[in-house]
């Protein structure tokens, strides 16, 4: 069965340095992974998507994340964090089921950016 | 830019009312997705639908059900509302269901 494990409930950074949220998943097969973005009092966002294209995958306001099958691991990363980068941030793994893929969320990693 | 739209932002029901919340979604998209969003569990899938008056089952859906009778309406409905309800209700769109397209949620207090 596909899961994701998201490592850290709250991460704290201040503002300008690196952000990194860790996610690992299981799956019996080549997965598609997904993380979602959800800023306080607004709806869940695609930041950026894996599809077993490039391993390093770009997403949008500077985030990034990397495929590693060795590890089993896509953690999701940003060189300088902003204020606004602030929510919370799903891992999200596709999964096939009989009424076709599925979306399995993680529990989701609530980033704190301090001044 | 994908619309979605759900019917209250909170709504507050007693036990054992029948409760109704809608999501409307402008673009034509077929998948339609319920979700229940809960502190430390992450979004759960309550029920799905794949085309009008197509439904199935998602990981949760004891205590609910749905209705699709239009393409950009999907609703869920709690027959018998419970306090172990009280939640975030998430709605979701897509033309696959790799990438979906969520509404703001409805805050749900069953008291």
């Amino acid at each position: 069965a596909q899961s994701v494990t998201q490592l850290d409930s709250h991460v704290s950074v201040s503002e300008g340095t690196p952000v990194l949220l860790r996610c690992n998943y299981s799956s019996s097969y080549s997965p598609s992974l997904f993380w979602y973005v959800q800023h306080p009092n607004k709806g869940l966002q695609l930041l950026l998507k894996y599809t077993s294209a490039a391993t390093l995958v770009k997403g949008i306001n500077g985030f990034e994340a990397e495929f590693k099958k060795s590890e089993t691991s896509f953690h999701l990363t940003k060189p300088s964090a902003h204020m606004s980068d602030a929510a919370e941030y799903f891992c999200v793994v596709s999964r096939l089921t009989g009424g076709g893929n599925k979306l399995t969320f993680g529990t989701g990693t609530q980033l704190k950016v301090e001044l | 830019d994908v619309k979605v739209t759900q019917s209250s932002r909170y709504l507050v029901k007693r036990t054992g009312e029948k409760v109704f919340l809608e999501c409307v979604q402008d673009m034509d998209h077929e998948n339609m997705f319920w979700y229940r969003q809960d502190p430390g569990l992450g979004l759960r899938l309550i029920y799905f639908s794949y085309d009008v008056k197509m439904k199935e089952k998602g990981d949760i859906p004891e205590g609910y059900s749905v209705s699709r009778e239009k393409k950009e309406r999907f609703s869920l409905i709690l027959e018998s509302a419970s306090t172990n309800q009280t939640s975030m209700y998430l709605c979701a769109t897509g033309r696959t269901s790799e990438t979906q397209y969520f509404g703001p949620g409805t805050r749900l207090l069953v008291l």
